[in-house]
């Protein structure tokens, strides 16, 4: 299995901009999973799904964030307009529900200059 | 879910084992001891994870002391790869019910590996 697919990989942008990130779980896998980890505060966890529904979205910072799960093996993150405390490295994981142990992808580092 | 502590930082020799402690000791009956790591650069890898008795994979090790409180990871022989952030959390097994999906990520014990 290739493991839970991101991209793009690296995105810079200059405020305003329109960004969208992108995610394709393991397949099979139920429950995915958007973090944003930065220096300050570490690891959170900005929306939750399980079996393409938004289970809890309370993470999600403000509007401008929106996240999709169109389908069991794709999901997107954007963010519109973007801003420089947005910069960060976000990543997806996928599990199944019923063991629950998250499998991460490498990850897309966002620069908003 | 409850709280773990864990040290900052630990040193370990290339090929020797390494010990990452972690409590919890307001941990509840039903809750697991999950580890991750993450290299640098990388995302989180799930390790391994055990209720109460001890656990064995390919990777590591998870020694589980009688009361439950606390914790073991042990790498048996670690290599440079080892070097990461390794976190110690505790929770419901399973996404199924509540808001146990969620996996709240400490600090975690920085493990340099040194040759």
């Amino acid at each position: 299995d290739a493991g839970v697919i991101q991209s793009p990989r690296h995105e810079v942008t200059e405020m305003g901009q329109e960004v969208t990130l992108r995610c394709k779980p393991i397949s099979g896998h139920n429950s995915l999973f958007w973090y944003r980890q930065t220096m300050m505060r570490g690891l959170e966890l900005l929306i939750y799904f399980n079996n393409n529904v938004p289970i809890d979205d309370s993470g999600m910072p403000e509007d401008r964030f929106s996240a999709k799960m169109p389908n069991a093996s794709f999901s997107t993150l954007k963010i519109q307009p973007s801003e420089p405390r947005d910069s960060a490295v976000y990543f997806c994981a996928s599990s199944l529900a019923r063991t629950g142990e998250q499998y991460f992808g490498p990850g897309t580092r966002l620069t908003v200059t | 879910d409850a709280k773990t502590t864990q040290p900052p930082s630990m040193d370990c020799a290339e090929g020797r084992a390494a010990n990452l402690p972690c409590n919890h000791s307001t941990i509840s009956g039903n809750e697991y001891v999950y580890w991750y790591r993450q290299i640098h650069s990388q995302g989180p890898q799930y390790i391994i994870h055990g209720l109460k008795n001890n656990e064995t994979n390919e990777m590591a090790s998870l020694i589980i002391t009688e009361d439950r409180k606390s914790s073991t990871l042990i790498l048996p022989h670690a290599t440079l790869r080892d070097t990461a952030v390794y976190y110690c959390i505790v929770r419901v097994w399973g996404n199924s019910g509540g808001s146990n999906y969620k996996l709240t990520f400490g600090k975690g014990t920085l493990l340099t590996v040194n040759p």
